[in-house]
């Protein structure tokens, strides 16, 4: 079955380390996935997707299919940065299309 | 120029009532969705609609009715509220390319904050 696991709610690092928030999935296909933001008080948004290769506000992510892992990374955590990331997987069943979303992980960035 | 709005934006309500939580968005998609964030931040799919057409429809008490009078707007409906409902539901669209559906991102509402009391 598909699934996204997201094994840390809370993650706390001060303002210039690097922050890193886990994300690993399950499919039987070739997945393409997604990192997702809601900044306090905002809808959420698309941070940045598996096919794109891009790096948004200094955040990448890789998709390691021997560790069925994509995990967000950014080398130097800004306040700003504090927010509910959420790993996301898309696809389709004999339903339809639908993206499955993991619990989410909060960062907090202290100053 | 909002592209997913949602009225209203918060709802208290008590239990037993009915209410509706609307959705529109102005960005020519297809495909609209309505999502239940609980309490705990977790953030499930409840129903997919596209074109009109219902696609998915998750595990969700049939005491939800989602309606869609045209592929702009999505509105849910709930009746007989209870306490475990309280939640904030989320709207949101994507467009469906053929098979490229992979590569369009979802357009999320601001959100309705649902108390039921």
């Amino acid at each position: 079955a598909q699934r996204v696991t997201q094994p840390e709610k809370l993650l706390s690092v001060f303002k210039g380390a690097p922050v890193e928030l886990k994300c690993n999935y399950s499919y039987s296909g070739s997945p393409e996935l997604f990192w997702y933001v809601q900044y306090s008080r905002q809808r959420l948004q698309l941070l940045l997707r598996h096919i794109s290769r891009e790096s948004i506000k200094g955040f990448t992510a890789d998709l390691n299919k021997g560790e069925t892992s994509f995990h967000l990374k950014k080398p130097f955590a800004q306040e700003e940065d504090s927010a509910m990331y959420y790993c996301a997987l898309p696809h389709t069943n004999t339903g339809g299309f639908k993206t499955i979303f993991g619990a989410g992980t909060r960062l907090f960035v202290k100053a | 120029d909002t592209a997913v709005s949602q009225t209203p934006k918060y709802l208290v309500t008590q239990m037993g009532n009915d209410k509706s939580i609307k959705c529109e968005q102005n960005l020519g998609h297809d495909t609209m969705y309505w999502y239940k964030q609980d309490s705990k931040k977790f953030l499930k799919i409840m129903f997919s609609y596209n074109n009109k057409e219902l696609i998915i429809n998750e595990t969700v008490p049939n005491r939800f009715s989602p309606k869609s009078p045209d592929k702009a707007h999505l509105n849910l409906h709930i009746n007989s509220l209870e306490l475990g409902d309280s939640a904030v539901y989320f709207c949101a669209s994507s467009q469906e390319v053929g098979t490229s559906f992979l590569l369009y991102e979802q357009y999320f509402g601001p959100g309705t904050r649902l108390t039921v009391t």
